[in-house]
């Protein structure tokens, strides 16, 4: 099983800041993908490919990297980007997902 | 517009059995993989199972490998995963998912549907 390794935790932006999240894989992966998930909320898919935005999310986002590490960056963080983030690899079975990073406005 | 509506949750002693369906519109359902994800409360995401666009195949971690069974009937663009032997730890909410199958990423998710397993 591919364990995803999330940092930070926890972590707190102020409006306009760039925010960079990131994702280990034990093994290297093909693709990483994001997700976003708003409290009491469903996830969304939010990055897929590594890089790839998916449908309505802002280009102030962007994904990078390959084989074990990836990461999640945000330009210019606004007050609607406070939400929790997944790492997701499908490259394997068991497809597996990183604990989170949850992003918080200061 | 694709919608993802799941239903079937509720309280279930451990040990007994529980049947949730999602329904899938908007899109070709036959043409697609599905799969189930769940989330324990306050904690994060982990997949459940996939079934391919035939029902011919199917994948499921060890965690649930046995207990759960996944399958659709692609006439009615339903998506079903009966779960025996529910334990405590299967206490989530479970989410309905198209999975795209090849980079295996989630694209669409259902709302979600509470299963509690408590005596």
């Amino acid at each position: 099983e591919i364990v995803l390794t999330q940092s930070p935790t926890t972590m707190a932006a102020s409006p306009g800041e760039k925010v960079t999240l990131t994702c280990r894989a034990s093994s290297s992966v093909s693709y990483m993908h994001w997700y976003q998930q708003r409290s009491g909320t469903s996830p969304k898919l939010w990055i897929y490919e590594t890089s790839k935005l998916a449908s309505g999310v802002p280009n102030r986002f962007s994904g990078s990297g390959s084989g074990t590490s990836y990461s999640l960056t945000i330009n210019s963080m606004e007050t609607e980007d406070a939400a929790t983030y997944y790492c997701q690899q499908g490259s394997s079975y068991p497809h597996t997902f990183g604990a989170g990073t949850k992003l918080e406005l200061k | 517009e694709v919608q993802l509506v799941e239903s079937g949750g509720g309280l279930v002693q451990p040990g007994r059995s529980l049947k949730l369906s999602c329904a899938a519109s908007g899109f070709t359902f036959s043409n697609y993989y599905m799969a189930w994800v769940r989330q324990a409360p306050k904690k994060g995401l982990e997949w459940v199972a996939t079934i391919s666009t035939s029902g011919s195949r199917t994948y499921y971690p060890d965690s649930v490998k046995g207990r759960f069974t996944i399958s659709r009937d692609n006439a009615k663009s339903s998506l079903y995963l009966q779960m025996n032997s529910l334990k405590s730890e299967d206490t989530a909410t479970y989410y309905c998912a198209r999975h795209r199958v090849g980079a295996g990423y989630f694209d669409y998710w259902g709302q979600g549907v509470m299963v509690t397993v408590s005596s």
